[in-house]
C-alpha cells in the first residue's frame, strides 16, 4: 500500500511570497489533516476534511493560508503571502474516517523556510 | 482547556529499558496515542490507548490513567535506532487530536 505522498519536500521563499504545497493521500482514506510542525513542538492541526468537506478550521490563519481538496482526492495548502513565523514543517495525514478514531498516517513534509 | 506535557529531553543507554511520562488536562476525552518521529521524518503510530490499564506490543509497551490524566511509554531493550522523539496526544471531546511537544530520547551505546 502506497503511503501519503506530500511535494515539494523542501522550499525557500522570501517573505511576501507565495506558496503551495500538495498532498495525496492513501488511497480510499476519507480524512485528510494538514498540520504545522515547528521546530521542537507537537504538530498543530490547520484543517481537516471529510471526502472534499471541512471539518474543522478553527486554526487555520485564513488571511493568509488556504486549503482544498477537490473530488475529495488530492489536496493543496496555500499560503499567500508568507511570514517569518511560517518556517516550519507542513505534514499531511490521512486515515480512513471509518470510525470517530482513526489511526492517522503521515506523509514526509514539506519543510518551508521564510527568508 | 488543552494542556499536555511531556519532558523535553531524556537519555538512555542501549539495552536498557526507558519510561517517557505523559500527562494531559482535559475535560472530554476519547483515547491517547503515542507516536514515534525520527528527526526529518514524519510521526509513526505506536499505541492508541482508551481504557486504563497496560497495552504490550513487543519492545514498546503504553500505559493510561484516565483519572490521573496519566500515561507512560515504555520501551526495553534499547536499541540506537529508538533514539527520536516521542510524541503524546489526547484525543478531546470532537475527536481531534492535542499534541505534546515531544519527548527527544538520546540513546547511548
Amino acid at each position: 500500500e502506497a503511503g501519503v505522498a506530500q511535494s515539494p519536500r523542501y522550499k525557500i521563499i522570501e517573505k511576501r511570497q507565495s506558496v503551495a504545497f500538495w498532498c495525496n493521500p492513501i488511497s480510499g482514506h476519507a480524512t485528510l489533516y494538514w498540520y504545522q510542525q515547528i521546530l521542537g513542538q507537537g504538530p498543530k492541526l490547520l484543517i481537516q476534511f471529510q471526502n472534499n468537506g471541512v471539518v474543522d478550521d478553527s486554526q487555520l490563519p485564513k488571511d493568509r493560508f488556504s486549503a482544498e481538496r477537490l473530488k475529495g482526492v488530492d489536496s493543496t495548502l496555500k499560503i499567500q503571502p508568507a511570514k517569518l513565523e511560517d518556517s516550519a514543517v507542513y505534514l499531511c495525514a490521512s486515515s480512513a474516517g471509518t470510525g470517530d478514531v482513526d489511526e492517522q498516517y503521515f506523509g514526509p513534509g514539506t519543510r518551508l523556510t521564510v527568508t | 482547556g488543552q494542556n499536555i506535557d511531556q519532558p523535553t529531553e531524556m537519555t538512555a543507554t542501549e539495552g536498557a529499558i526507558v519510561q517517557i511520562n505523559c500527562t494531559y488536562q482535559t475535560s472530554g476525552f476519547n483515547g491517547l496515542f503515542w507516536y514515534q518521529q525520527h528527526a526529518g521524518e514524519a510521526p509513526t503510530f505506536l499505541s492508541y490507548n482508551v481504557l486504563d490499564g497496560l497495552e504490550e506490543k513487543g519492545r514498546f509497551s503504553s500505559f493510561l490513567s484516565r483519572s490521573k490524566g496519566y500515561s507512560y511509554l515504555l520501551l526495553k531493550e534499547l536499541q540506537m535506532k529508538d533514539s527520536a522523539s516521542y510524541l503524546c496526544a489526547y484525543m478531546d471531546s470532537n475527536y481531534q487530536l492535542i499534541w505534546g511537544a515531544g519527548t527527544k530520547l538520546i540513546i547511548k551505546p
